[in-house]
């Protein structure tokens, strides 16, 4: 059973650097295919896609975002940490993390998410 | 910043049939990736309900099909219950700027 779960801070200042861990069950981040990414949602909006770490360490980023996060795991505890820095009041969100689940599809290699955790709400204010 | 298009909003009453649209470019969906979607009820987080374009994951009910067709592709939702009350959301890959994932604008079904 896949199980994922976000921990973090609730509340970040504006220009903070924001640190959340996924801590991951029911699967290894070192099995070829599997990946583990970070998806946000603001109230009341859509979900937006943050970042994303495969098994072989090869990572992928926002283009919108990409000089604001990093994106890190540990194999070994089931972890995964996502860092954004210079928080602002926009980035106000439940940032969740979720299993990518690897497919053939289309005559390529492709991915989705098929288990995400159950979220975590962060609030940037002074 | 999604590069994904969905209405807004769609509704029906029950037992009727609804669809969504998901229109993407030819970076995305035009470029042969797969669309997958997925459906967030109130309050908790998305889940999976259609990957690969037509694929349904185990206890999902066949009421829900998926298709994908060009540059776009759909949901739709036949024998629309009061428990399909929800928000939808398509997702891809993108190839552009060293390749990303991208989600739709979303669509809130509503049952009438």
């Amino acid at each position: 059973q896949i199980t994922l779960k976000e921990s973090g801070p609730t509340l970040v200042k504006p220009t903070q650097t924001l640190t959340l861990t996924c801590t991951f069950s029911g699967f290894s981040l070192s099995t070829s295919g599997v990946g583990v990414g970070w998806i946000r949602q603001p109230p009341g909006k859509a979900l937006e896609w943050l970042a994303l770490i495969y098994w072989d360490d090869d990572k992928r980023y926002s283009p919108s975002l990409k000089s604001r996060l990093t994106i890190t795991k540990d194999t070994s505890k089931n972890q995964v940490v996502l860092t954004m820095t210079n928080m602002d009041p926009v980035d106000t969100a439940t940032y969740y993390c979720a299993h990518r689940r690897s497919f053939y599809g289309s005559g390529s290699y492709q991915g989705y998410f098929d288990y995400w955790g159950q979220g975590t709400l962060v609030t940037v204010s002074s | 910043q999604s590069v994904l298009t969905q209405p807004p909003s769609v509704s029906g009453a029950p037992g009727q049939r609804v669809t969504i649209s998901c229109t993407g470019s030819s970076s995305n969906i035009g470029a042969g990736y797969d669309v997958h979607w997925y459906q967030q009820l109130p309050g908790t987080a998305p889940k999976l309900l259609i990957y690969g374009n037509s694929n349904r994951p185990s206890g999902v009910p066949d009421r829900f099909s998926g298709s994908k067709s060009g540059t776009s592709a759909s949901l739709a939702i036949t024998g629309l219950q009061a428990e399909d009350e929800a928000d939808y959301y398509c997702q891809s890959y993108d190839s552009s700027l060293s390749g990303h994932y991208v989600f739709g604008t979303g669509t809130k079904v509503t049952v009438l």
